[in-house]
């Protein structure tokens, strides 16, 4: 499938800051955006997802934007905490496809 | 409960043999997917499987092959041919292949050449 590109590939904050995390794309049929997160050793879990007729999704500290015309989606996690340490994927999925793209990951460090 | 099974955790395989992955999902997903990770990559899609008897190649399918005999289960054979098999090896599942269904991943299987 179509690329996506994830950035920044580390991400280093402050106990209580916020982290942000963006995905661009290319295909223009990508219309549903899943973000997953992956502690070390385990499989990735989903985290929050947004489809292409909503513009932004919360879910407690973390929220999902999306700008279609620009072709891009953000990860927000307001408040971090330590156990918000891992590595995050984005991924797109396209109309017809069922097949996700992922980004190559983001390995976001809380310091307590 | 319901969820992904692989099986196991960890293998250690010497060069030449062919070793079998196992993926079992009870949670009744029609689809599903074999990726490999790589230490600081992403996601590289191996092979895929909409339905029963049914499978696709996906992106760095070299090396490797499948079957899905049953629904519930993707087995993953990682063949000799495959010159670089060290990686994490993760399955994943979807409901159904109507776009925006949720996938869920299994807790990978580590595979080191020895």
């Amino acid at each position: 499938g179509e690329n996506v590109e994830q950035h920044p590939s580390t991400l280093s904050v402050q106990e209580g800051d916020s982290a942000v995390i963006k995905c661009t794309y290319s295909d223009s049929a990508s219309n549903y955006f899943p973000w997953y997160k992956q502690e070390l050793g385990k499989g990735p879990q989903l985290i929050i997802d947004i489809r292409s007729n909503v513009g932004e999704k919360k879910d407690q500290r973390i929220a999902v934007t999306l700008n279609k015309t620009a072709k891009h989606f953000s990860l927000h996690i307001t408040e971090t905490q330590p156990e918000d340490s891992a590595v995050y994927f984005c991924a797109r999925v396209s109309g017809g496809s069922y097949i996700p793209t992922f980004g190559r990951g983001t390995s976001l460090i809380v310091h307590p | 409960d319901g969820g992904i099974t692989q099986s196991p955790k960890y293998l250690f395989r010497k060069e030449g043999q062919n070793v079998t992955l196992s993926c079992e999902q009870n949670l009744n997903h029609d689809a599903m997917y074999w990726y490999r990770q790589d230490p600081g990559q992403g996601l590289r899609l191996i092979y895929y499987s909409q339905i029963v008897n049914d499978f696709q190649k996906g992106d760095i399918a070299e090396g490797y092959s499948v079957s899905r005999e049953k629904k519930e289960s993707f087995p993953l054979t990682v063949t000799s041919a495959q010159k670089n098999p060290t990686a994490f090896y993760l399955c994943a599942s979807r409901r159904t292949a109507q776009t925006g269904n949720t996938i869920y991943f299994g807790e990978g299987s580590w595979l080191t050449v020895v």
